[in-house]
């Protein structure tokens, strides 16, 4: 069936370094591929998403890469923040009718200050 | 704009019991699906709608979970009877075809 992994599971980094979270998915038909931010007891939200006609996108100081070739993709967030800290769970759909919302497993991120 | 709206917040039974949990999505969304989140996590899909029908459940256990979505519009999903490992965050979640997947602030149910 359909798999998301993603890596790592827990990242550090220090105010101001950038931080990278890498994810792999299994159904070539996939087309869609959100970011989602949970905070601590909170509801996960979207933060970006790329869809498979673009191989790249930007908001300010989050991007997103895909490559659809190796089936991977991955986040960038640049010049952290403490209020970046939180799980960053990596999404696919399914493609075809059902579009099915499969996430990976998240990456605890802790930005020291 | 309203949110996804879930209840209850937070549900304790003891094993063997059952429970219920309501979800009313955003006005207009056609899809709405149901995640299970154990602790420390990413969230699986349970059961996704496309209005008032089925398009996935390959993930629920069917011996014991139930959902149903009547009219297209509000859904509720069912554990009867609840085990001890059925302790998670259910989040409900709905989207406009095949776009961002907003989500209710989810039901924390304990099973002791």
């Amino acid at each position: 069936g359909e798999n998301v992994e993603q890596h790592p599971s827990t990242l550090s980094v220090q105010e101001g370094d950038s931080a990278v979270i890498k994810c792999t998915y299994s159904d070539s038909a996939s087309n869609y591929f959100p970011w989602y931010k949970q905070e601590l007891g909170k509801r996960p939200q979207l933060i970006i998403d790329i869809r498979s006609n673009v191989g790249e996108k930007k908001d300010q100081r989050i991007a997103v890469t895909l490559n659809k070739t190796a089936k991977h993709f991955s986040l960038h967030i640049t010049e952290t923040q403490p209020e970046d800290s939180a799980v960053y769970f990596c999404a696919a759909n399914s493609g075809g009718a059902t579009n099915k919302l499969i996430f990976g497993t998240g990456t605890l991120l802790a930005v020291q200050p | 704009e309203a949110g996804v709206a879930q209840s209850p917040r937070y549900k304790i039974i003891e094993k063997r019991q059952s429970v219920a949990f309501w979800c009313n999505p955003i006005s207009g969304h056609a899809t709405l699906y149901w995640y299970q989140q154990i602790l420390g996590q990413g969230p699986k899909l349970l059961i996704q709608f496309q209005n008032n029908g089925v398009v996935d459940d390959s993930q629920l256990p069917k011996d014991r979970f139930s959902a149903e979505r009547l009219k297209g519009v509000d859904s509720t999903l069912k554990i009867q009877p609840a085990k001890l490992e059925d302790s998670a965050v259910y989040l409900c979640a709905s989207s406009i075809g095949q776009g961002e997947a907003f989500f209710g602030q989810g039901t924390r149910l304990t099973v002791v």
